[in-house]
Formats: C-alpha cells, sequence, structure tokens
C-alpha cells in the first residue's frame, strides 16, 4: 500500500521569506514522487517529480524538492515566497509498479505582502 | 494541445435527477482516471482506465455511479440519480504510457440541490 501525509494543513509565510511544505510517504517498493499545486477554482497544476537520480529536484515557478529516502520525505522549498504562490499544495506518490497516484490531504499556503 | 478538457464547468442539478460528466484526455494519453473532491475526503480516485478498459474502480462510491470511455478521446461519469452528498469538483486525468505523472482538466464543480 501507498500513502502520503501532509503534517500541516495551512503554512503561513511572509513574502520573501523561505517557504517550505512538508511531506512523508510510505511505499513497499521505489517511489515516485510529485508536487502539484491547486489555485481557486483550477484544476491540479504540475509542479515538479522524482523518479531518480539528483534527490534535489528543480520544477515550476522556482520550486524545488528534496528527496530523502532514509526519513521517507520530499518537501517542497521555494527560498523566496511570493504572494502570487499562496494557493493549495499537494504531494502525490506512485509506486514504480503501480499506475495509481495517492494524494496527500493538501496544504494551503498563505503568502502575505 | 489543449490539454485535458472536462465539461460542463459547473452543474447545479436536483436530487434525482442524471447528471453527466464530460472528459477529452489529451491526444495520445492511453490512461485517464476520474477523480472527486471535497472538504472532508480530499481527493479520491472514483475510477481508472488503460485502453479505454476500466482496470479499477474500486473507487466508485456506489452503483448510482457509472463510467464509459467509447474510444480514446472521450469518457463520461454518469450519476443517477444524483444526490446532494454528491456535491464535490470532479476531475478528470490523462496519463500517456511509460510516463509518471497525470494531467488534470479544470474539473466539473456539481452542486446537488
Amino acid at each position: 500500500a501507498q500513502s502520503v501525509a501532509q503534517p500541516e494543513d495551512q503554512v503561513n509565510v511572509a513574502e520573501g521569506n523561505p517557504l517550505t511544505v512538508k511531506c512523508t510517504y510510505s511505499v513497499s517498493g521505489n517511489p515516485y514522487l510529485f508536487w502539484y499545486v491547486q489555485y481557486p477554482n483550477r484544476g491540479l497544476q504540475f509542479l515538479l517529480k522524482y523518479i531518480t537520480g539528483d534527490n534535489l529536484v528543480k520544477g515550476s515557478y522556482g520550486f524545488e524538492a528534496e528527496f530523502n529516502k532514509s526519513q521517507t520525505s520530499f518537501h517542497l522549498k521555494k527560498p523566496s515566497a511570493l504572494v502570487s504562490d499562496s494557493a493549495l499544495y499537494f504531494c502525490a506518490v506512485r509506486d514504480w509498479d503501480d499506475y495509481k497516484l495517492s494524494f496527500g490531504a493538501g496544504t494551503t499556503v498563505t503568502v502575505r505582502a | 494541445d489543449a490539454g485535458v478538457i472536462q465539461s460542463p464547468r459547473h452543474e447545479v442539478t436536483e436530487m434525482g435527477q442524471e447528471v453527466t460528466l464530460r472528459c477529452k484526455p489529451i491526444s495520445g494519453h492511453n490512461s485517464l482516471f476520474w477523480y472527486r473532491q471535497t472538504m472532508m475526503r480530499g481527493l479520491e480516485l472514483l475510477i481508472y482506465f488503460n485502453n479505454n478498459v476500466p482496470i479499477d474502480d474500486s473507487g466508485m462510491p456506489e452503483d448510482r455511479f457509472s463510467a464509459k470511455m467509447p474510444n480514446a478521446s472521450f469518457s463520461t461519469l454518469k450519476i443517477q440519480p444524483s444526490e446532494p452528498r454528491d456535491s464535490a469538483v470532479y476531475f478528470c486525468a490523462s496519463s500517456p504510457r511509460g510516463q509518471y505523472g497525470y494531467t488534470f482538466g479544470s474539473g466539473t464543480r456539481l452542486t446537488v440541490v
């Protein structure tokens, strides 16, 4: 079985400060990990993924995520947050031999000016 | 590419009526997924098609829900009869063969009154 935990329902940061959204996962095999962002009244948009290789993955809009196998984590980061980054963020995991993506409950990010 | 196209964007219907949601996946994508998003349960996978064949419908909540994919470019999700607890945002997503992530449509916001 595979699962994802996003321990924080909400993250609030000031514009210009670093942003971190936490994610831990559980899979039986090798994980494929993803971050998606959802703006109000929109579908989920792909930000970045980890399949294999370098543990630090860079994605869209200046976001990056670090895969940590020992801690089974895949935290999303941005060095300097923008007000426009305010949205709902989902972490997702897929076992290497499975078609199904399992999503976390989501973390609402609010960046204040 | 126009992306995954869903229609209608919004649907308001009375309890007991039949509702049909439509999805056009990205051309060349061979996997299609229907998800439901609610505040209480987050993102739930309802059904998964591969090459137009339903592979896993274990997430379909009950017999009132049915889904079809008559060809590679079209899928429907039908609820008959609809109930107020079916109110949610329904997303369709597609994925190409050998790839790892999904592309989501903009969703259909269903309200059953």
